[in-house]
């Protein structure tokens, strides 16, 4: 069974970069059928998409975070990985990672991220 | 950039209740939205796709139409443990996606 696993830091100090690994296991991120996204959620807000990669590395992005984004993948280690930056308080989330397809329909559980000095 | 527009943003209701959720985007987007349900502190659940199919395992109380720009989420008959943040999902240009505002339902 698929699972995804967000981590990194729980907190980041405003003007840094945020950096997520979401580590896939129970299957093969070199799937010609899906993309790899990166989905987040402010407090008490609704979702937003952040941008997904696909297994050879094509990326795609958020028009809205595209200067401030890098996504990349590692086959060998089965993970794709998100960076942010500069941050601020604003980016302050609840970051999912995702298999995308036509669906959405393997999540991680999410992983608090507060942008904080 | 296709933007979705979802309706009631809060929504209160009382089991057994019909309840109906609507979305719109901004453009023609065929049938290529989808439906998801999330619970507090859980990651949002797909339930239905392509606009009108019923995800496996998802209970039939749940359905889903539209197609072009205007959608629609109903729930037939509420039940307690739908209580849950609902958002529509588009994917007209894939992998560039966008999700509605979400709406917050409540039981009365």
């Amino acid at each position: 069974q698929l699972q995804l696993q967000e981590s990194g830091p729980g907190l980041v100090k405003p003007s840094e970069t945020l950096s997520l690994t979401c580590t896939v296991s129970g299957g093969s991120i070199s799937s010609s059928s899906y993309y790899w996204g990166w989905i987040r959620q402010p407090p008490g807000k609704g979702l937003e998409w952040i941008g997904s990669i696909f297994y050879s590395g094509s990326t795609y992005y958020n028009p809205s975070l595209k200067s401030r984004v890098t996504i990349s993948v590692d086959t060998s280690k089965n993970q794709f990985s998100l960076k942010l930056s500069p941050v601020t308080a604003a980016d302050t989330a609840v970051y999912y990672c995702a298999r995308q397809g036509r669906i959405m329909d393997v999540w991680g559980k999410g992983t608090t991220v507060t942008v904080s000095s | 950039d296709i933007q979705m527009t979802q309706s009631p943003s809060s929504l209160s209701a009382s089991v057994g209740d019909r309840v109906t959720i609507t979305c719109q985007a901004s453009q023609d987007i065929s049938n290529y939205l989808n439906w998801y349900q999330q619970k507090p502190g859980k990651a949002p659940k797909l339930l239905i796709y392509d606009a009108s199919n019923l995800e496996t395992g998802v209970p039939s109380r749940f359905s889903g139409s539209g197609s072009g720009t205007d959608f629609t989420f109903t729930i037939s008959s509420l039940q307690p443990e739908d209580i849950a943040t609902y958002y529509c999902q588009q994917y007209d240009n894939l992998p560039l996606i966008t999700f509605g505002q979400g709406t917050r339902l409540e039981i009365k």
